[in-house]
């Protein structure tokens, strides 16, 4: 069975520039959650779509959005990058609905440099 | 507020002998509580669970954890250490009962196995 599959794996962008990242989940998981990894912040939750749904978000500004189609891929979106964005994006996969026991799949991430 | 702590930064073991990293949680209600392990420019590795019942979980590669309810403590074991376990290992929270999937890092324990 596939892991959770992220594109691109790496990518350098300029400040104010936007950028989408994508996530695919492992084939039967619906729930889909994105991770922010930075050396000085940690680990730190940015949303977490099911069905389509957002079900949570984290305090993150207005700039960072997501969505999951239908299928239960889904993509997450920069606007007007800051160099604070830097950082490894981390998506995780999970069988069940929002609030269950199953545990999360994680994705290698998306190492996003903005120069 | 749901939250993790890691209380030691680096952990050093030698070859052959048990190690054992530390993670204590704060979180209303019961808790759900993961290991993950990453190594280098890599994402998260699902390593074990504690939902209910036993308090000794086991998981991948010979890693164990213990649940301790009235200390709020999951410490992560292994008997025996191998060079190859040598990673970064993240001990992560949700309370059960809620309708999300969003999990609470600890900020990351470095795991250094010496030959």
């Amino acid at each position: 069975k596939a892991g959770v599959t992220q594109t691109p794996r790496y990518l350098i962008k300029t400040r104010g520039q936007q950028v989408t990242l994508s996530c695919s989940p492992i084939s039967g998981h619906r729930s889909v959650s994105w991770y922010q990894q930075t050396p000085g912040q940690g680990l730190q939750f940015l949303f977490e779509y099911f069905s389509e749904t957002q079900r949570n978000k984290g305090n993150f500004p207005g700039r960072f959005s997501g969505r999951q189609f239908s299928n239960s891929r889904s993509e997450m979106n920069v606007s007007t990058l800051e160099l604070g964005d830097s950082a490894l994006y981390l998506c995780a996969s999970s069988r069940g609905t929002s609030g269950s026991s199953y545990e999360q799949y994680f994705g290698p991430g998306t190492r996003l440099t903005v120069t | 507020a749901q939250s993790v702590a890691q209380p030691e930064d680096q952990v050093n073991v030698a070859e052959g002998n048990p190690l054992t990293v530390k993670c204590t949680y704060s979180v209303s209600g019961n808790p759900y509580l993961f290991w993950y392990v990453q190594y280098p420019n890599r994402g998260l590795q699902f390593l074990l669970k504690y939902i209910t019942g036993d308090n000794l979980v086991k998981g991948s590669y010979g890693f164990e954890a213990e649940f301790n309810k009235s200390q709020t403590s999951f410490h992560l074991k292994k008997p025996s250490a191998l060079v190859s376990d040598s990673a970064l290992y993240f001990c992560a929270v949700r309370a059960s009962g809620g309708a999300t999937n969003k999990l609470i890092f600890g900020t990351g324990t470095l795991l250094a196995v010496q030959p």
